[in-house]
C-alpha cells in the first residue's frame, strides 16, 4: 500500500495570508490526526479526523481548522498566519484506534 | 490533560553500548505508549508500543518497558550501531480516546562509531 502522503512539501507564505494543506491517508484508513512540529515545541496535536467528523481537537486558537472528505483525504487551513506558525506540518493516518502512520510532512515557512 | 516529559534530551553512546530514554506521563488513564524514530529530514517511524496491559515488549535489540504505578516507560537500544542515530519520542494517549496523542520532547540520539 502507498503510505500517506501530503502535499504540498514546501511552502512559503507571508503574513497575514492563509494556507491549506493536503493529506491522503493509507488505503482503508479513517482516522487523520494533525500535528505541528517545530524544534522548541516538539510534536504538537493539532486535530483528529474520523469518518468527516473532528473527533479530537487540540490546544491551538481557531485559525487553525481542518476537514475530511468522503474519501479519507483531510485538509487542514490556516488563516491570518503569524511568524510563529512556521513549523513541520505532518498528518498520520491510522485504521485502528492505535498505531499512527506519519506523513512526510510539509514544511511551512512564514516571512 | 496530560503531560509526557522526556529524558534526555541529547544522549550520546559509543557504538556497541546500550541508550537508555525515558518518559513519564501524568495521567493513569493513559493505556497506549508508542515510540517513534525520527531521523533527520524523514517522518516519524514507529520503532515499538505497549499497551498498560504488559509490562515489557522486546523486538531484537529494542525494548520498551512500563510501569504504571510510577507512571513511566523506557525504550531501550542495545548495541547501538551508526544508523540508531535519530530523534526518539515517547507517546502516550489516554483511554478509548486512542488517537488523540501526547507526545514527549524528543530525544537525540547520537551513536559515536
Amino acid at each position: 500500500k502507498a503510505g500517506v502522503t501530503q502535499t504540498p512539501r514546501y511552502l512559503i507564505k507571508t503574513r497575514g495570508q492563509q494556507v491549506t494543506l493536503s493529506c491522503s491517508p493509507i488505503s482503508g484508513h479513517r482516522s487523520v490526526s494533525w500535528y505541528q512540529q517545530t524544534p522548541g515545541q516538539g510534536l504538537q496535536f493539532l486535530f483528529e479526523y474520523f469518518s468527516e467528523t473532528q473527533r479530537n481537537k487540540g490546544n491551538f486558537p481557531g485559525r487553525f481548522s481542518g476537514r475530511q472528505f468522503s474519501n479519507s483525504r483531510s485538509e487542514m487551513n490556516v488563516s491570518t498566519l503569524e511568524l510563529g506558525d512556521s513549523a513541520l506540518y505532518l498528518c498520520a493516518s491510522s485504521w485502528r484506534q492505535d498505531t499512527q502512520y506519519f506523513g512526510p510532512g510539509t514544511r511551512l515557512t512564514v516571512l | 490533560g496530560e503531560n509526557v516529559e522526556q529524558h534526555p534530551s541529547t544522549l550520546s553512546v559509543q557504538e556497541g553500548d546500550s541508550a537508555v530514554i525515558k518518559c513519564t506521563y501524568s495521567d493513569s488513564a493513559s493505556n497506549y505508549f508508542p515510540w517513534y524514530k525520527q531521523e533527520l529530514g524523514k517522518r516519524p517511524q514507529l520503532i515499538i508500543d505497549i499497551r498498560s496491559n504488559v509490562g515489557e515488549k522486546k523486538d531484537q535489540r529494542i525494548a520498551v518497558t512500563l510501569n504504571k504505578t510510577a507512571k513511566h516507560f523506557s525504550l531501550h537500544i542495545t548495541e547501538t550501531q551508526p544508523e540508531d542515530s535519530a530523534v526518539y519520542f515517547c507517546a502516550a494517549s489516554i483511554g478509548g480516546n486512542f488517537n488523540k496523542f501526547y507526545f514527549g520532547s524528543g530525544t537525540k540520539l547520537n551513536v559515536k562509531p
